[in-house]
Order: C-alpha cells, then structure tokens, then sequence
C-alpha cells in the first residue's frame, strides 16, 4: 500500500545543534514530496517540496531536504536549530501514480529546541 | 490580511445537530481543498474543488458531510447528525491556478475547531 510516515513522534534538540526529522514513503512511482510547518494556533505553512532534479531542496527559514530514492526518505534537515523551530512538522506526498490529486500527509513529528 | 480565513474558530454543538463552517480563500486562487484534522494525526483530505466544480472527494467525506463552492469563490462544509467522532479541527486550504496539488504550495486557513458533546 502507498504510505507516508513519520517514524518519530517528537525530536529534541539543543538551540545550535543540526536537526533532523525524518520522513519515509512506500510508493510504486516517483512522488511529489513536501514538508508542512504547524506552529501553535496557527495554520500549517509550506516549507519546500521536491519535485525532480537535484535531490538535495533548500526552503524556507534555512531547512532543506534530501529526496533518497533507495532508501525511499525524505528527511528535514536544518544545520543550526532555533528555539523559535520548535513546531509540529509534517511531511507530505502526492502519489502520481494514483490519479488522485490529493496530498496524503505522515502523522506529524514535534520538533523541541531547547535553549 | 489577505489569507485563507474560516469560520467560526470554534464550535461546540451538541449531538446530533448541523453544523456548516465557512471558508474564504486567498481571492485569486481558484482552488479550494477540505481537511480534517484529529488530535495526534496528521490532516486527512476531504474534498476538493476547482472553481465551483468539486472534483475529488475523499472516502471519509459520509453521506452527512456535504462541501459547496457555488459561486467559485467562498466554500461551505455542513456536517449533519453530528457524532462525537466529528470532533476535530476542520481545515480549509487554497491554491492558485497551476498550484496546489500539482506544485503542492497550499495555503491553508487557521481552522475550525468543532468539539461534539
């Protein structure tokens, strides 16, 4: 079946520290792949997608990611977190393949940075 | 502020009433999508509209959910009979032309919270 998942419910880390928040699909095709920020009351706000060509997307606010098709992941990365970081983060995929247009979302990773 | 508003932000009903929650997207964008979203879980695709035409609806959109867009611009979502299993945050996203689910830039609404006692 064609999934999305966000195998860590929460992340921790330490203001200036790199982050990483993981994200993997199973899908029979090539999927369109992009990471949502939620912050506390507010809507969700996109950060970057990869779409084809370099594997490696920058975004907003200094995050990037790193379409691995091999290991089928697309992991958010930032080289120096932030306190104000600190949200809920989802990683989403469209299955082009499917004929559905909708984007199916992970369940969500809570990123703590810690002064 | 020109973003995707909704309304109301919260909404406590009881049992077995309708409610509608409304949805005013950014005024160029001409598509127009429905989420649910519980506590814990990532959001869950409802339906979807270009202009007033609704194009995709989802398996968790029941016979007592029903979405308009009758004049391509603002959008309703009634539940009727409600459950408690209702209870969620209700999210209304939008997206320009050429965008949305091709290019995946929503933007999305700060939501409606319904709670179902």
């Amino acid at each position: 079946a064609q999934s999305v998942a966000q195998p860590e419910d929460q992340v921790n880390v330490a203001e200036g520290n790199p982050l990483t928040v993981k994200c993997t699909y199973s899908v029979s095709g090539n999927p369109y792949l992009f990471w949502y920020v939620q912050y506390p009351n507010r809507g969700l706000q996109f950060l970057l997608k990869y779409i084809t060509g370099d594997n490696l997307v920058k975004g907003s606010y200094g995050f990037e990611a790193e379409f691995n098709k091999s290991q089928t992941s697309f992991h958010l990365k930032k080289p120096s977190a932030l306190v104000s970081d600190s949200a809920l983060y989802f990683c989403a995929v469209r299955f082009l393949d499917t004929g559905r247009r909708a984007l199916t979302f992970g369940s969500g990773t809570r990123l703590q940075v810690q002064p | 502020d020109t973003g995707v508003s909704q309304d109301p932000r919260h909404k406590i009903t009881k049992r077995g009433q309708n409610v509608t929650f409304r949805c005013d997207p950014i005024s160029e964008h001409n598509r127009l999508y429905w989420y649910r979203q519980t506590l814990g879980q990532g959001p869950e695709f409802l339906t979807y509209f270009q202009n007033e035409a609704q194009l995709e609806k989802s398996r968790l959109l029941s016979d007592r959910f029903s979405a308009e867009r009758p004049k391509g611009s603002f959008s309703t979502l009634e539940i009727q009979r409600t459950e408690q299993g209702d209870s969620a945050m209700y999210l209304c996203a939008s997206s320009p032309q050429g965008g949305g689910m091709i290019t995946g830039e929503l933007f999305f609404g700060e939501g409606s919270r319904l709670t179902v006692l």
